[in-house]
């Protein structure tokens, strides 16, 4: 069956270090995988997309990684801050489908 | 200005009942979708539509049922509301609908069946 998965425990780490965030499937051929940040009581935004023959994509402090051959993205924040505290979703297309299928989410909370 | 906005934000109502949700989008995007997320905030595409036109219907109870009268606006008509029904349901918004440039949301609708 085809799977979308995140790690459902929270990840909680101090500020300034650096998250990683796992995002694995099975059973898709995506075009390529996106990336959303959702708030307690708001709607998921978009942050980052990757394409399949991409190995890794930047923007300010996020990266994201994309290995088609482990079925796997890594998502990091660099020097993280408190206000990066949200859950972090993945979200990836399969080829021809024309839908975004979500992850389930994994929530971040970076203290002080 | 609102880029994907969705009325009302709450919606409180009895089982049985038929309810509407609207959506507008101001970004010039061509496809607009319905996602539900449920209480394990897992979120599940219901539909899509492209410039006005079907183009995903999940497998979704036909008590579900979208109309897009432009390609701005993507509304959802439900009849006879259950108490599996209660969810918080998102609009959302791409260019195309091959969406590689991210999918704009709404802040979603919390519907209570009770």
């Amino acid at each position: 069956s085809q799977k979308i998965e995140q790690n459902s425990e929270a990840l909680n780490i101090q500020e300034g270090k650096t998250a990683t965030l796992t995002c694995n499937y099975t059973n898709y051929s995506p075009a390529y995988l996106q990336w959303y940040r959702q708030d307690p009581g708001r709607g998921p935004v978009f942050l980052l997309l990757i394409r399949e023959n991409e190995k890794e994509k930047r923007k300010e402090r996020l990266k994201v990684t994309f290995d088609t051959t482990l079925k796997q993205s890594l998502f990091h924040i660099t020097a993280s801050q408190p206000a990066d505290s949200a859950t972090y979703l993945c979200a990836l297309e399969n080829t021809g489908f024309q839908k975004l299928v979500f992850g389930t989410g994994t929530r971040l909370l970076v203290s002080p | 200005d609102t880029a994907v906005s969705q009325t009302p934000k709450y919606l409180v109502t009895q089982m049985g009942n038929d309810k509407s949700i609207k959506c507008e989008q101001n970004l010039g995007h061509d496809t607009m979708y319905w996602y539900k997320q449920d209480s394990k905030k897992f979120l599940k595409i219901m539909f899509s539509y492209n410039n006005k036109e079907l183009i995903i219907n999940e497998t979704v109870p036909n008590r579900f049922s979208p109309k897009s009268p432009d390609k701005a606006h993507l509304n959802l008509h439900i009849n006879s509301l259950e108490l599996g029904d209660s969810a918080v349901y998102f609009c959302a918004s791409s260019q195309d609908h091959q969406g590689a440039q991210g999918y704009t949301f709404g802040s979603g609708t919390r519907l209570t069946v009770v």
